[in-house]
């Protein structure tokens, strides 16, 4: 158990839906990362945050967006959904803002697009 | 920009070893290696960075040549326990952040 903790693990919803994903990371880590994981592909980057604030970001789609709360807690929503957005979806988190250290993952969330 | 890795997969017995090789294209900061069992969240392995520095934890180990902008992680007297897919990740200098992923090479292990 990496301390990261997503939901909810399992989502499907139809195409031009809208979904949030939620990610809590380990108690004490200011960065939250997205990933997205695509059948057998690697993990693309999408966005990172600390301390609330945008830090990077990678491929994200303009129909995506995510934010962190005061609480450090982030949530990744995706909207206008297409088959192609089907994916498993990893949160990880770290203490600092850079990539010093290793990246705590979730469990994930698999969304399944109709 | 993606990194490369080969091979793409590789079958070993027990006790066999393995090499993975990560490649980019541009001068790289740092090579993380993380390693994914099949319907599990990814797992650190390590971190180096540039300087041609070797790691090791356990019986793996790495290394980062930055002169050809490459990494490989190498794998002695494999167990079952190490099957699953092992993704490299490279960091370019002033990206902040960016940890960009390979697509992984699927390593199984057998009896």
């Amino acid at each position: 158990d990496s301390g990261v903790t997503q939901t909810p693990k399992h989502l499907i919803t139809a195409t031009g839906q809208r979904v949030t994903l939620r990610c809590s990371p380990r108690s004490g880590d200011l960065s939250v990362y997205w990933y997205q994981q695509s059948l057998d592909q690697g993990l693309q980057f999408l966005i990172q945050y600390y301390n609330g604030e945008e830090r990077a970001k990678g491929n994200i789609l303009e129909r995506f967006s995510a934010q962190q709360f005061p609480d450090l807690h982030s949530e990744l929503n995706l909207s206008s959904l297409e088959l192609g957005d089907s994916a498993l979806y990893f949160c990880a988190s770290s203490p600092g803002g850079d990539l010093t250290g290793e990246l705590f993952f979730g469990e994930g969330s698999r969304l399944t697009v109709l | 920009q993606q990194p490369v890795q080969s091979p793409q997969a590789v079958i070993l017995r027990e006790g066999e070893d393995a090499v993975i090789n990560c490649s980019s294209s541009k001068a790289l900061y740092s090579v993380h290696w993380y390693r994914q069992k099949h319907g599990e969240a990814p797992v650190f392995l390590m971190i180096l960075l540039k300087g041609g520095e070797q790691k090791g934890h356990d019986k793996i180990s790495a290394s980062f040549n930055e002169k050809k902008q490459q990494s490989s992680l190498y794998l002695t007297a494999s167990q079952l326990s190490y099957s699953g897919t092992y993704f490299c990740g490279t960091e370019l200098p002033g990206t902040a952040s960016k940890l960009t992923f390979g697509t992984g090479t699927r390593l199984q292990v057998t009896l």
